[in-house]
């Protein structure tokens, strides 16, 4: 069953520092979304991305982060500048319409900001 | 503006017993409904979905939810808990004219006793 894969697993890194978290969505899908959860909260949206640039961003979604198609398989998130308040679990996700979204989530990065 | 929200961070049943997951929606436009697990470590996995049509859907794993829209909820059902049904539980709207966007609820917990 095709899948989306996120790395790394878990990423820790200083306050301060870029990160940028990885996807592989799945190969003919055209949508993608990444999405965070704070521990014990619920998963935001942060933003998606379609033929090249972003649709749809939420007001999470500043300066301090932009995304990525480098190539034809990877979808990335960078953060610039990490802050305490960036450590979340990371979903990346990935669907074929636009519409009716039977998104496929990947597995998630944890970001721990120290 | 569209908001989920998921009664009980916190259920538990005994295997066997009738699991039921309450969901609560609001939407300024008709909306899509979803439910989302996750199993520890892993990403999130639809379980099912309404769109249109009837309002009682059927998931995988034995799980179904019913739209009321009289209500505006979406409770997740299974007759009959198994301990592999142990995981997290997300809610989730999708605005019908957009679909670009799930707003999830804080998730619900759930436990299965032996």
């Amino acid at each position: 069953e095709p899948e989306v894969t996120q790395t790394p697993s878990h990423q820790v890194t200083q306050m301060g520092q870029e990160v940028i978290l990885r996807c592989v969505p799945i190969s003919n899908h055209l949508y993608f979304y990444w999405y965070r959860q704070i521990l014990g909260q619920k998963v935001e949206f942060l933003v998606s991305f379609y033929n090249n640039e972003i649709s749809e961003k939420s007001e999470i979604f500043d300066d301090q982060f932009s995304v990525e198609r480098p190539d034809g398989s990877n979808f990335t998130l960078k953060i610039r500048s990490t802050k305490l308040e960036d450590s979340a679990m990371y979903f990346c996700a990935s669907s074929d319409t636009g519409y009716v979204a039977e998104a496929f989530f990947g597995q998630g990065t944890r970001l721990t900001v120290v | 503006a569209q908001s989920v929200t998921q009664l009980g961070s916190h259920v538990s049943v005994s295997e066997g017993a009738l699991v039921l997951l309450r969901c609560n929606y609001s939407s300024s436009v008709p909306p899509y409904l979803f439910w989302y697990v996750q199993y520890p470590n892993q990403g999130l996995q639809l379980l099912l979905k309404y769109t249109t049509g009837a309002t009682l859907v059927k998931g995988i794993n034995g799980f179904e939810a019913e739209f009321k829209k009289s209500e505006t909820s979406f409770h997740l059902t299974k007759p009959s808990a198994h301990m592999s049904d142990a995981a997290e539980y997300f809610c989730a709207v999708s605005p019908a004219n957009t679909g670009n966007q799930f707003y999830f609820g804080t998730g619900t917990s759930l436990t299965v006793i032996p």
